[in-house]
């Protein structure tokens, strides 16, 4: 089965620093990877998408992750954090349902970004 | 447009009470998840709908969870007998294609 570990519950960093959140998955068959983020009192919402494509995906935000099979990895980095990146960020991996196709969404914990002056 | 709606936003029931969470979906999507999102945890899966195929429900926690859908429409979330472990964010989302789901704001449940 699917499964996402992300490292870290809080991440903490200066503004204009780089922001890397880290999210390892375990998948037995080629994954879609996904980042999501959740701003206080608010739903989740889509950052990037990794869909068997490019190894490198670009995302809203100036957010950008780079799927690495050979480390089971697909981190989340931005180069300069601002103050408006405060959230939480989750890492998912689509599980397959029971049909066989991709379906539900099997998420991390979450971390929980602060970003200070 | 108009995405996922979730109602009520927020939610307080006495335990033992029995709750219905509604969730209307983006039209046209036809793909309908149910999540439940604990204090500081991630997000759990509930149950998955998918055009009129038999629904998904391996998430479901007990048989005192249940979930409808008419066909690509809306969805209700029912938790009968609620429990205080039952408090939680439960959100919703649809989608269209399989890997890009769309979330509410979720429904804020508190049992007390």
């Amino acid at each position: 089965a699917q499964s996402v570990t992300q490292l870290g519950s809080h991440v903490s960093v200066s503004e204009g620093a780089l922001v890397l959140l880290r999210c390892n998955y375990s998948s037995s068959v080629p994954p879609y990877l996904f980042w999501y983020v959740q701003y206080p009192n608010q739903g989740l919402q889509l950052l990037l998408k990794y869909t068997s494509a490019a190894t490198l995906v670009k995302g809203i935000n100036g957010f950008e992750a780079e799927f690495k099979k050979s480390e089971t990895s697909f981190h989340l980095t931005k180069p300069s954090a601002h103050m408006s990146d405060a959230a939480e960020y989750f890492c998912a991996v689509s599980d397959l349902g029971l049909s066989g196709g991709y379906n539900k969404l099997i998420f991390g914990a979450g971390t929980r970004l602060a970003v200070h002056p | 447009g108009a995405g996922v709606s979730q109602s009520p936003s927020n939610k307080v029931t006495e335990k033992g009470k029995d709750v219905e969470l509604r969730c209307d979906p983006i039209s046209g999507h036809t793909a309908l998840y149910w999540y439940r999102q604990r204090l500081g945890q991630g997000l759990e899966f509930l149950i998955y709908f998918q055009g009129n195929s038999a629904p998904d429900k391996s998430g479901l926690p007990s048989d005192r969870f249940s979930a409808e859908r008419t066909g690509e429409s809306v969805s209700t979330l029912t938790i009968q007998r609620t429990q205080q472990e039952d408090s939680a964010v439960y959100l919703c989302a649809s989608s269209l294609v399989p890997y890009e789901q769309y979330f509410g704001p979720g429904t804020r449940l508190t049992v007390t």
